[in-house]
């Protein structure tokens, strides 16, 4: 399987404190993408980096990429009750169209 | 723009009928993706179209799964007969250019199947 997977499946830190998720893959890649999904809710986008981008920034995201390592971190600092979702990384492999979505962080951020 | 237009957003169906999942992808966006969510499997995608063409139908898990793309604004996911194992929650996505763009989804259609 193509598909990814994140570290950990689940994270729970209070409110203030930063979030780390990790994503490992597989196959050589275009760009990896992260994704939030509030509960029952779809995907919303967050943030993309290319293959040849180390390092990301978007407000209070942060992602890094490592190619030779196949892995991805998204770090959330001073998180928020309102991040409280399940983050997805989905990779899309070079060549492809399609993207490829990990199995996903639970994060509960506790007020 | 409304975004990506899913519908119905629940579905309760019988072992063995009809469902059919409807999507309005972004004006504009020329390809649309439809995957399928469950506890077990995570995200999975069924089948993707390019212009109103199905490009890559390898995640469709059965023939009794079928999608057709009539026009750029309207989209269908059909499956019959449904079984329990069809539970999950559908999603369309679309995007501006697929791979290298992000993808927008839909609200997601919850399908249940008794």
């Amino acid at each position: 399987s193509q598909q990814g997977e994140e570290d950990p499946q689940a994270l729970s830190i209070q409110e203030g404190e930063n979030a780390t998720m990790n994503c490992s893959y597989k196959t050589s890649i275009n760009n990896l993408q992260w994704y939030r999904q509030n509960s029952g809710r779809g995907l919303v986008h967050l943030i993309l980096i290319r293959s040849n981008e180390r390092e990301k920034h978007s407000g209070r995201l942060r992602v890094t990429l490592d190619t030779s390592k196949k892995s991805s971190s998204l770090l959330i600092t001073a998180s928020r009750a309102a991040d409280t979702a399940s983050y997805f990384c989905a990779t899309a492999v070079r060549g492809g169209n399609q993207f490829y979505f990990g199995t996903g962080t639970s994060l509960t951020v506790i007020p | 723009d409304a975004g990506v237009i899913q519908s119905p957003r629940h579905e309760v169906t019988e072992m063995g009928q009809e469902v059919t999942l409807r999507c309005k992808p972004i004006s504009g966006h020329d390809y649309l993706f439809w995957y399928r969510q469950t506890m077990m499997r995570g995200l999975e995608l069924l089948i993707y179209f390019n212009n109103n063409v199905p490009i890559d139908d390898s995640g469709m898990p059965e023939d009794r799964f079928s999608a057709k793309m009539p026009n750029a604004s309207f989209s269908t996911l059909k499956i019959q007969p449904s079984e329990p194992r069809d539970s999950a929650v559908y999603f369309c996505a679309s995007s501006l250019l697929a791979g290298v763009s992000e993808q927008f989804f839909g609200p997601g259609t919850r399908l249940t199947v008794l």
